[in-house]
């Protein structure tokens, strides 16, 4: 247990859609990161958040958004859902940003029909 | 930016055996870290190793080891005593040292333990 909680773990829905992922960081941990791994893209970093604020955007689409809040929980929120969202989301958080190791919790399974 | 590249799709092992995983990367930067994740079918990634570019000692966990050739920009992870727990996704990743990046990771590597 990496000490990172993801809910749900599963979520099923329809194209066009809009959803809400939720990822709570380890104890102490100010850094949240997320990541979406598919079969056609492999583990994509996705946006990281430190601290209440963004600090680096990877391949995140303009449909999907994140934020951390005060209690430094995150929520991931894709919207207009497409076929080819479906995937395992992933958060991840660390200590800081740079180079502290980054500890996955255990994923979001979301399908899209 | 930076990529990573495991050239191997699948390996298959003898359990107790040693086998060794490889990985290849780039970078322009000289502040960077390497990491191997391991992904079990529960799907959960859970970190191997880690090495920082700047150490030349190669890192080690328990029966995991690593073989860091910064020139060649290699970096392999060789398992020891093969165990039937070991069996999993590999991932190879790297991570900017720079402070505002995320991991960039590998294809993977399946691992199947033969017992």
């Amino acid at each position: 247990d990496s000490g990172v909680t993801q809910t749900p773990k599963h979520l099923i829905t329809a194209t066009g859609q809009r959803v809400t992922l939720r990822c709570s960081p380890r104890s102490g941990d100010l850094s949240v990161y997320w990541y979406q791994q598919s079969l056609d893209q492999g583990l994509q970093f996705l946006i990281q958040y430190y601290n209440g604020e963004e600090r680096a955007k990877g391949n995140i689409l303009e449909r999907f958004s994140a934020q951390q809040f005060p209690d430094l929980h995150s929520e991931l929120n894709l919207s207009s859902l497409e076929l080819g969202d479906s995937a395992l989301y992933f958060c991840a958080s660390s200590v800081s940003g740079g180079s502290y190791t980054q500890y996955f919790g255990p994923g979001t399974r979301l399908t899209v029909l | 930016a930076q990529t990573v590249t495991q050239s191997q799709p699948e390996m298959s092992v003898q359990e107790a055996e040693t086998v060794t995983l490889s990985c290849t990367y780039d970078t322009s930067e000289s502040d960077y870290y390497l990491f191997w994740y391991k992904q079990p079918p529960s799907r959960q990634m859970i970190l191997v190793i880690r090495q920082e570019a700047y150490k030349q000692q190669n890192a080690t966990e328990n029966r995991f080891s690593v073989n860091f050739q910064k020139a060649a920009k290699s970096f392999s992870l060789k398992i020891s005593d093969s165990q039937l727990g070991d069996a999993a996704m590999y991932f190879c990743a790297s991570l900017s040292g720079g402070g505002a990046d995320g991991l960039t990771f590998g294809k993977g590597t399946h691992l199947i333990i033969q017992p």
